[in-house]
């Protein structure tokens, strides 16, 4: 069973929709979620930071963890073509270095 | 704003050929890491870094080794290139301090091995 499973799609949708991102995960010790965003030929960066359970909000986008169901969610509002990217979950254990990676969803936002 | 560089964008290199690519940080991070992404295995962790001079493997350290002579710059080395470890390299770095140790990534170099 791997670690993180992640949807790796694609996923497209039209502008203005609402976008559903989710990572499913098996290791209870991961207190620590986060949602990178990486477009094509860069580098991810760091999109949304969630300790523990609970949401969180920044503008347009919701990150979701539900640490009993070992669920963690992305959810983007009125989605913009420049949302168009793939979206890798992460997460980490207490303590330790390492981030573990889901292996992305590519999501491409139609005009 | 954390700025994380790497040496090169695109590199080709021949079968045999040492590699070495450089990955600097200028935000005093503790934490360096190197990682591969490839198509459908998603981002690997190859080897980091939680101190100057000291280095732990990751999930796929074969083939490869590491420097880290100072903070802020670490160092991927493929001792004799193959063709199979033809990927994308991304470095980052993470801080131990504050509750936010959250990996910040650079943009990555697309190495072609012929």
């Amino acid at each position: 069973q791997k670690e993180v499973e992640q949807d790796p799609g694609p996923l497209s949708v039209p502008e203005g929709a609402i976008v559903s991102l989710n990572c499913t995960y098996s290791n209870s010790a991961f207190q620590y979620f986060m949602w990178y965003r990486q477009y094509s030929r860069k580098g991810p960066e760091l999109l949304m930071y969630t300790y523990s359970s609970g949401n969180k909000e920044d503008g347009r986008f919701t990150a979701q963890v539900d640490k009993s169901s070992k669920y963690i969610s992305l959810f983007i509002r009125d989605s913009q073509p420049s949302d168009s990217a793939t979206y890798l979950c992460a997460m980490k254990e207490a303590g330790s270095y390492q981030l573990t990676f889901g292996k992305g969803t590519k999501l491409s936002v139609i005009p | 704003d954390v700025k994380v560089t790497q040496s090169s964008r695109y590199l080709v290199k021949r079968t045999g050929e040492k590699v070495f690519l450089e990955c600097v940080q200028d935000m005093d991070h503790e934490n360096m890491f190197w990682y591969r992404q490839d198509p459908g295995l998603g981002l690997r962790l190859i080897y980091f870094s939680y101190d100057v001079k000291m280095k732990e493997k990751g999930d796929i350290p074969e083939g490869y080794s590491v420097s880290r002579e100072k903070k802020e710059r670490f160092s991927l080395i493929l001792e004799s290139a193959s063709t199979n470890q033809t990927s994308m390299y991304l470095c980052a770095s993470s801080s131990d301090r504050g509750l936010t140790d959250t990996q910040y990534f650079g943009p990555g170099t697309r190495l072609t091995v012929l």
